[in-house]
């Protein structure tokens, strides 16, 4: 079964860099588009980023693009996303997410970022 | 971007009764390919959300089938035909058909 396993949140202040992953403990992470989705506290969910199967196509919200990078590395089955001149209204639960067009989504459980001075 | 509405934003439900909650988008979410790509998710207080319906229609495996989704273009409806406790939670709709991928606000779902 799908397991995703997010790591890396913390906090930081305001204009520095934290890099969040996400390691899929099933065997398919190589066949699926995968995703980071994240929820501010007590707000809805906004989607921040998405990669192909084979990291050639990126796609990133446009409050984010130029500071967020989304990457993976098929071989270790992980996913990450580097996230520099973080802002207040960055911080949030960022979930690591597989969800396909189709059938078969899976989410992580999520890692906190909290940003202040 | 594609703006996702939904009503009601609060839904208070008797146990064993029906619930419904409608989602609007700003524009048609037909893909280029025919398909319509709009998801039904539900988060349980304090858990990672969770897709209940893909494509409009059609139900993730595991997901009881009291739940049902409907519609086209830019109206769709989520029904839960008898409420069960474990139903609590937020529900959010969203749109995969068009770059960025947008949610719509969630509609929270209590236990009158």
């Amino acid at each position: 079964e799908v397991q995703l396993v997010e790591s890396g949140g913390g906090l930081v202040q305001p204009g520095e860099s934290l890099r969040l992953s996400c390691e899929d403990s099933g065997f398919t992470f190589s066949s699926y588009w995968m995703s980071w989705v994240r929820q501010a506290p007590g707000k809805g969910l906004e989607w921040v980023a998405t990669i192909s199967k084979d990291g050639s196509e990126k796609a990133y919200v446009d409050s984010v693009k130029g500071r967020f990078t989304i990457s993976r590395d098929n071989a270790k089955k992980s996913l990450y996303l580097q996230m520099n001149s973080l802002r207040a209204e960055d911080a949030a639960v960022y979930y690591c997410a597989r969800v396909p067009r189709a059938g078969g989504s899976y989410w992580g459980q999520g890692t906190l970022v909290s940003v202040s001075s | 971007d594609v703006v996702m509405t939904q009503s009601p934003l609060s839904l208070p439900v008797t146990l064993g009764q029906p619930a419904s909650i409608s989602c609007r988008s700003s524009q048609s979410l037909v893909h280029s390919d025919g398909d319509t790509y709009l998801s039904w998710f539900q988060q349980r207080p304090g858990q990672s959300p969770r897709r209940l319906i893909y494509k409009v229609s059609n139900r993730e495996s595991g997901v009881p089938d009291r739940f049902s989704g409907s519609g086209s273009g830019t109206d769709f409806t989520l029904k839960i035909s008898r409420v069960e406790a474990e139903d609590v939670g937020v529900y959010y709709c969203m749109q995969a058909t068009d770059w960025p991928f947008t949610f719509g606000p969630g509609t929270k779902v209590d236990i009158k």
